[in-house]
C-alpha cells in the first residue's frame, strides 16, 4: 500500500503563473487535508476535503487559492497568479476517518516563485 | 481546538531516554492527544495518540496525566534519527475534525 503521493516534489513558477499541486491519498482514505509551511515556520492548515466536498476551508486564502477532491483521481490544490509570498512547502495528508486516529502525510511539494 | 504548550527546544544525549512535555489545560473530555514529528525536509510523521490511558507502540510511549491537562511523550532510547520537531496536538473527533499544529519542540540529539 503506497503512502500519500504528492507531485511534483519541486515546482518553480514565475510570478503570475498558475501552480497545480497534486495529492493521491492512501488507498481507502477519503479524507484529505492540505497544509502550508513557510520557511522556518510551522504547518498551517489550509483546507479539509472529503470526496467531492470541501468540509473546512477556513485556512485557505480567499483569493487565488482553490482545492478539489474529485470522485476519481487525486486532490488538486490550485494557486492562480502566484506571487513570491506563495513560495513554501505544501503538504497533504490523508486519513480513513476525520483524524480520530492517524493521518498520513506526503513528502510535500516545494513551490518556488521566481 | 484546544491549545497546547510545549517547550521550544530540548536536548538529549544519544541512547538516553527523552521526556517531551505538553500542557493542554483546556482539553475537553472527548479530545484525543496526538503526537507527530517532522524530520528535516520531510512531511510530518505520526508517532502516537491516546485519549485517557497511557499508550505504548514501537516508536514511543505516551503518558497522560490523570486530569488529562498534560501529557509526556517518551522516547526510550534517543538516536540521532530522532532529531526532529515534535508536535503535540489535540483533536476533537467529529465530521470536521482536523489537526492544528503549534510550534512544537525541536529535539536535538547529540553523541
Amino acid at each position: 500500500n503506497a503512502g500519500v503521493m504528492q507531485n511534483p516534489r519541486h515546482l518553480v513558477r514565475r510570478r503570475g503563473q498558475e501552480a497545480r499541486l497534486r495529492c493521491s491519498p492512501m488507498k481507502g482514505h477519503s479524507h484529505v487535508y492540505w497544509y502550508r509551511q513557510l520557511p522556518e515556520e510551522g504547518l498551517k492548515f489550509m483546507v479539509y476535503l472529503q470526496k467531492e466536498n470541501i468540509i473546512d476551508e477556513s485556512g485557505m486564502p480567499k483569493e487565488r487559492f482553490s482545492a478539489e477532491f474529485p470522485k476519481e483521481g487525486p486532490s488538486i490544490l490550485r494557486i492562480q497568479q502566484v506571487v513570491r509570498g506563495d513560495s513554501a512547502a505544501y503538504f497533504c495528508a490523508s486519513s480513513p476517518d476525520p483524524v480520530g486516529t492517524e493521518a498520513f502525510f506526503g513528502q510535500g511539494t516545494r513551490l518556488t516563485v521566481v | 481546538d484546544a491549545k497546547t504548550t510545549q517547550p521550544n527546544s530540548m536536548e538529549s544525549n544519544e541512547e538516553e531516554p527523552v521526556h517531551l512535555p505538553c500542557n493542554h489545560s483546556t482539553i475537553s473530555g472527548t479530545d484525543y492527544i496526538h503526537w507527530y514529528r517532522q524530520l528535516p525536509s520531510q512531511g510530518p510523521e505520526y508517532v502516537i495518540h491516546g485519549l485517557t490511558s497511557n499508550v505504548n507502540n514501537r516508536m514511543a510511549s505516551l503518558a497522560i496525566a490523570e486530569d488529562r491537562k498534560s501529557s509526556t511523550l517518551i522516547l526510550h532510547r534517543a538516536t540521532l534519527r530522532d532529531a526532529a520537531v515534535y508536535y503535540c496536538i489535540l483533536s476533537t473527533p467529529g465530521t470536521a475534525s482536523k489537526l492544528t499544529f503549534g510550534t512544537g519542540t525541536r529535539l536535538q540529539v547529540t553523541l
